[in-house]
């Protein structure tokens, strides 16, 4: 089973910084990562999947990259909705499609 | 525009059922596979279940295997989640979750209802 760590847990930063979140696979999972943000209340929305690829409607300050077994979002300047909880995702394995434990970004 | 509307959580007893309705609207339902994935009360996400777009492959985490069935009705636009045997620890909000791409089974979740909370507990 293909395990995914994320770091950092919180991340606190302010409006208009950039946010770098990690995301580490136990094992290679090609490029085979997606990421999304969940707000309090709300269904999570995907934001990028195959490590860098955009979803509809995802604004370009969302950034993904990397591949194998460490993976980056990055947020270059933040706005006040992107303060929410990140969670990777891999499905490299579609039969054991897992999750990350989340990062928070909440406002410094 | 897509639409995913879950129905069908309430509050259920340890070892009994429930059954799970996901209503799907704005796309093609026939053509795309189906997910399940929960989240227990503060905790992060859970990847449950799929359905292939013809029901012809059918995937499950091992924490419900043997006890839900995924199931889906493609003439009613409908997905579906039998849940038997339910443990406290299956207490969650369950999101029902389009795949992102048409015909594959993709593996990523590209649209997502607002979820139903079930809750077990005697």
């Amino acid at each position: 089973e293909i395990v995914l760590t994320q770091s950092p847990a919180t991340l606190s930063l302010s409006p208009g910084e950039r946010a770098t979140l990690s995301c580490r696979a136990s094992q290679s999972v090609s490029s085979y990562l997606a990421w999304y943000q969940q707000k309090p209340g709300q269904a999570p929305r995907l934001l990028i999947y195959d490590a860098l690829t955009r979803a509809t409607g995802i604004p370009a300050r969302f950034s993904g990259s990397g591949s194998g077994t460490d993976f980056t979002l990055t947020i270059s300047s933040l706005e006040p909705e992107d303060f929410a909880v990140y969670y990777c995702q891999q499905r490299s394995n579609w039969r054991g499609e897992t999750f990350g434990p989340g990062t928070k970004v909440d406002i410094k | 525009q897509v639409q995913l509307v879950e129905s069908g959580g309430g509050v259920v007893q340890p070892g009994r059922s429930l059954r799970l309705s996901c209503a799907a609207s704005g796309f093609t339902f026939s053509h795309y596979a189906m997910h399940w994935v929960r989240q227990a009360p503060g905790k992060g996400l859970e990847w449950v279940a799929i359905i292939s777009y013809d029901g012809s492959n059918i995937y499950y985490a091992d924490s419900v295997k043997g006890r839900f069935t995924i199931s889906r009705d493609n003439s009613k636009n409908t997905l579906y989640f039998q849940m038997n045997s339910l443990r406290a620890e299956d207490t969650a909000v369950y999101y029902c979750a389009r795949d992102l791409q048409q015909w594959l089974v993709d593996g990523y979740f590209e649209y997502w209802g607002q979820g139903t909370l079930v809750t077990v507990s005697s």
